[in-house]
Order: structure tokens, then sequence, then C-alpha cells
């Protein structure tokens, strides 16, 4: 069964419309939750680390925040260069599961 | 950034042919792991290391094995490749501390197995 789930798939933006992200967990024992970015034919980038609920990280346009089964990223008034893939990784009892990602596109 | 190159970036070879693919860092990190990544399925871990000699086994390990005998080297081999293996592998190293915190990952290798 899925530890980790990201929706939506896929979400389309116009520049300047905020949204969100969510990422649900179904495991127990979290140690921590992270969030990557990751452009095309790249590796990806490490944005947050989030280790409690209650817990919020911000980065430029980007918020992330955590509950007990999922975490939510926030982009508020994207620009075309937030269009990526947006990944969310699960540390739970010495494994690391990550979701299948979101893919961003923000359209100018 | 981190100074992780994976080498080679692309590679096409048959079915039942072993496959090494290296990864090497220039920053000293302890932790090293190697993920493949397929779509619908995200990325998935092979193979970590946690120091020089010691390795252990990730999610997706049958078919796979590791060496690193070297902090900056971590080799990863395809003992006879197949056509399930097809994938793109990343390399990731994290700092000392926290496993899995805070990785940099490498630009990746596509391996193609005909």
């Amino acid at each position: 069964e899925d530890q980790v789930t990201q929706s939506p798939e896929a979400l389309r933006l116009q520049e300047g419309e905020s949204s969100s992200l969510n990422c649900s967990y179904t495991v127990s024992g979290l140690r921590g939750l992270f969030w990557y970015r990751q452009d095309p034919g790249k590796g990806p980038e490490f944005l947050f680390t989030l280790y409690s609920a209650g817990e919020e990280k911000e980065k430029e346009r980007l918020k992330a925040t955590l509950t007990k089964k999922e975490s939510f990223l926030h982009i508020t008034a994207p620009k075309p260069e937030d269009s990526a893939t947006y990944l969310c990784a699960v540390w739970y009892d010495y494994k690391l599961s990550f979701g299948a990602g979101t893919t961003v596109t923000v359209r100018a | 950034d981190a100074g992780i190159t994976q080498s080679p970036r692309h590679k096409v070879t048959e079915t039942g042919t072993p496959v090494t693919l290296r990864c090497h860092q220039t920053e000293n990190h302890r932790y090293m792991y190697w993920y493949r990544q397929d779509p619908g399925h995200g990325l998935r871990l092979i193979h970590y290391s946690y120091g020089v000699k010691d390795t252990d086994k990730g999610e997706v390990s049958d078919g796979y094995s590791v060496s690193r005998s070297k902090t900056e080297d971590f080799l990863l081999t395809l003992e006879s490749a197949t056509s399930s293996q097809t994938s793109v592998y990343f390399c990731a190293t994290s700092t000392p501390g926290l496993p899995y915190n805070e990785q940099f990952f490498g630009p990746g290798t596509r391996l193609t197995v005909l």
C-alpha cells in the first residue's frame, strides 16, 4: 500500500495565482518530512525538512506546513520559474519513502 | 552546490550484462544513497551507505549491489541487467548528523537495458 500520496498529480497555474500541494502519509513514527523540487532532466533539490506537527518553514514564495497526517506546500503568487515537480518524502522507522510528485506549471 | 558527479550519464546495455554506475562526491559527506526513479513510482531507495565499507539495503535492492571503499566514491552494480532495471538512477549524499536529512542529488544516469 502507498505510504506517501501526493495530490494533485499536475497543477497548472496562472502567474500570481496562489495554490497548495498536498502530501498525505499513512506511516507511524514519523521522524521527518522533506520537500524537494525537481527540474526536468535534473536531480531533486532540497527545500525543507519538517519534524513535528504544527511546524512551518518558508523560503521565498514557498511555505511548508505539517500536521499529523499530511503536509502542504503553499505557493504564493507563483512565477514561471516556480514550474517544476515537487516531491515529498517521509522518514519513518529508519526508512525513507518518496511520493510520486506534483508537477506544477506556471504560465506567464 | 554539493560536488556530486555521476558516470556515465547515459548508458545502453543488453540484458544479462553487468553494469557499474559510479557516484563521486567532493563534500566529504558521510551518508550516500542510490535511488531509481520511474514514472508513477517516484524515487525508490536501492542501497545506502553510512560510511566506508558500511552499506545497507533499501526498498528495491534485489539485483543490485554496492561498494564504498573510499568516502568519496559509491558504486552501484547491476549484476546481470534486466529490462526492468531500465530507469534513471540518482546518487545522493547527506551531511553529517541525521541520515536522510537534506540530501544533495547528482545529475542522474539514464540506463536503458535492451
